[in-house]
Order: C-alpha cells, then structure tokens, then sequence
C-alpha cells in the first residue's frame, strides 16, 4: 500500500462547483502539503501544515482552502471551481527537521 | 527570496551516453538540497538529500554531488529506464519550506 494516497486520482467537473481533494497518509509524519503542477511552471505550494493546529497559506492559495482533519489527513477544498484550477495536484509530507517530502500519486483535475 | 534554476530543461541521450543536470541555487541558510524523480502520471519520488558542500551521493546510476551555489546529477551510462523528469529542491532554514526546480526532463534513447 503506499504511503502517502491521494483520492480521486481523477476527476472532471464542471464550473462552479465544489470539490474536494482528499489526502491520507501512513508514514507518522507531522507535515503535510498540497502542491498544483503545471505544465512549464513547476510544482506551487497551495497550503501547509506542521501540526494538526497549524494551516498556513502558499504562494497560490486563493480560491483553495483546507482542512487538517488528523495528523494523517489532509484535505484540499475548491469551493467554487473555475477552469484555470484544472492541474495535476499532489499532497506531500514531511518528518520535521531538514527531511524530504513523500509525495502521492496525484489527482488529476480537469474543470470545464 | 530563495531561488532554484535546473538546466537544461531537456536532454535527450543515447543510451550509455554519460551526462550531468545542472541545479543552481540561491538560498540563505541551506539546509539541505533534494533531487527527486518524477515519472510520467506520477508523484515525485525521492532520490537523495545532500547537506553540505562537498558531500556526494549515489545509487546505481546516479551520482548526486554539491557545492556552495549548486547541484549535479551525474548520470553514468543511462539506461532507457532512467527517463523521467528530476527535480531538485532547496530548503533553507528560514522557513522550513523547499523551493523547487521546474526540472529536467530526460530521455534515453535505447
């Protein structure tokens, strides 16, 4: 099983509705984040979080919001979805200290 | 303001063909630059983790090394299933927060 799962690994919808990306993960760490790929510019931080009380904004957070429902879930929500939202999402996590982050297999979200 | 510039974006190579990618960084405090693989449909999967100018790490094919302004991915002899996308991150230690490369993305033609 992997460690780090991300759910829908698919999903298109349409303008203006509410979606909600899940992450869960099986490694015990205390950091979680949630990245959008896009073609030519690379991996952008949305949200992060260092505990289950601590959400912080990335650099692209407007139009997301989250929720860090326990030290091993993660969730992304897009309240009112617009079609430059359609990317390649992935949830990551981190041990604390200078360590890597894990990522998940991704989502990949199309809006019409 | 934290930043990583790889080069090239693209490398095409003949198999067996040795080369290197190029990762540059300008960071405050380095705490530790990554190098990750990312496959097509993938997440990025972790490489290696180097700490300190000088310090070198490898497995199989690849030889990461590191210096005070950047990176290198060593790639010896490659193989076509070495193609993928690699990304490099920096963290330093004010933020705890990596900044990422846009990447190279590397094909080895049998």
């Amino acid at each position: 099983d992997a460690d780090v799962t991300q759910t829908p690994r698919n999903r298109i919808t349409k303008t203006g509705k509410r979606i909600m990306l899940e992450c869960s993960q099986t490694k015990g760490h205390d950091r979680m984040y949630w990245y959008r790929q896009d073609p030519g510019l690379g991996l952008r931080l949305i949200y992060y979080s260092f505990d289950v009380k601590d959400i912080n904004k990335g650099e692209i957070s407007d139009g997301y919001s989250v929720s860090r429902q326990a030290q091993a879930k993660f969730s992304l929500s897009l309240e009112s979805a617009i079609p430059n939202q359609t990317a390649l999402y992935f949830c990551a996590t981190s041990a604390q200290g200078s360590q890597p982050q894990h990522f998940g297999d991704g989502t990949r979200l199309s809006i019409l | 303001e934290d930043q990583v510039t790889q080069s090239p974006e693209a490398l095409r190579l003949q198999e067996g063909e040795s080369s290197s990618l190029n990762c540059s960084y300008t960071v405050s405090g380095l705490r530790g630059l990554f190098w990750y693989r990312q496959d097509p449909g993938k997440g990025p999967e972790f490489l290696f983790t180097l700490y300190s100018a000088g310090e070198e790490k490898e497995k199989e094919r690849l030889k990461a090394t590191l210096t005070k302004k950047e990176s290198f991915l060593h790639i010896t002899a490659p193989k076509p299933e070495d193609s993928a996308t690699y990304l490099c991150a920096s963290l330093s230690g004010g933020s705890y927060i990596p900044t990422f490369g846009r990447g190279t993305s590397l094909i080895v033609h049998p």
